[in-house]
């Protein structure tokens, strides 16, 4: 059991820019999910894959933001033309069914 | 829509003292309650679980209690040490989702 791996830790950029980030989960876990956590708060759900299904959304996640699952093991959630209130910390976490989650360390996103 | 609060942002204790850190819910279809515990730039990391067919449960150090007609639940850390220092979210379990309170900042001083 090697965590949930999250990369980049760290990613700054420019208004209207698109990112990418990754999230390895624990590999015998089935269910993935995408929070995002600004200063202050706690962290807010965003979505949910179950093996390579999307399953559930947030209103939160907009048009800009997508997350994929393609073969039921990593996961990647682009946000597109950045803006800065995307600031945050994005944190991926994974589960078996019935089992808290274990989430990564997170990617802090810095939109400038 | 703040379904789970928690009205205190911080709270300071004395090494070997009691922490009680509070927790308000807001919806009752929600069974199953969860406390993490985060250091800075890490993940939050499980601590202790409840679900509402209990009304407490323990683990070493850490106790939950459930209040369900209060909506109130409420984490003991006894006795406190200085690695307990670090922000304190619950969370309610519904479907396939967590929804986390606000968080509580805990430094315990030596």
């Amino acid at each position: 059991d090697t965590g949930v791996s999250q990369n980049p830790r760290h990613k700054i950029t420019k208004r209207g820019q698109n990112v990418t980030f990754r999230c390895d989960p624990i590999s015998e876990h089935n269910r993935l999910y995408w929070y995002r956590q600004t200063l202050g708060q706690g962290p807010e759900f965003l979505t949910y894959f179950q093996n390579e299904a999307q399953l559930e959304k947030s209103r939160l996640l907009s048009d800009r933001f997508s997350a994929e699952r393609p073969k039921g093991s990593f996961s990647t959630l682009e946000i597109q033309r950045t803006e800065q209130g995307d600031s945050a910390m994005y944190l991926c976490a994974s589960s078996l069914a019935g089992s808290p989650l274990h989430f990564g360390n997170g990617t802090r996103l810095t939109v400038t | 829509d703040q379904q789970v609060k928690q009205n205190s942002p911080s709270l300071s204790v004395q090494e070997g003292r009691i922490s009680i850190l509070n927790c308000d819910y807001t919806n009752s279809m929600f069974d199953y309650f969860l406390w993490y515990k985060k250091y800075p730039a890490e993940g939050p990391t499980f601590l202790i679980s409840i679900s509402s067919i209990k009304d407490k449960n323990e683990d070493g150090r850490f106790t939950v209690f459930l209040n369900k007609s209060a909506k109130h639940l409420s984490l003991h850390i006894v006795p406190s040490q200085p690695g307990d220092s670090a922000v304190y979210f619950c969370a309610k379990a519904a479907g396939n989702k967590l929804t986390f309170g606000g968080g509580t900042r805990v430094l315990v001083k030596p």
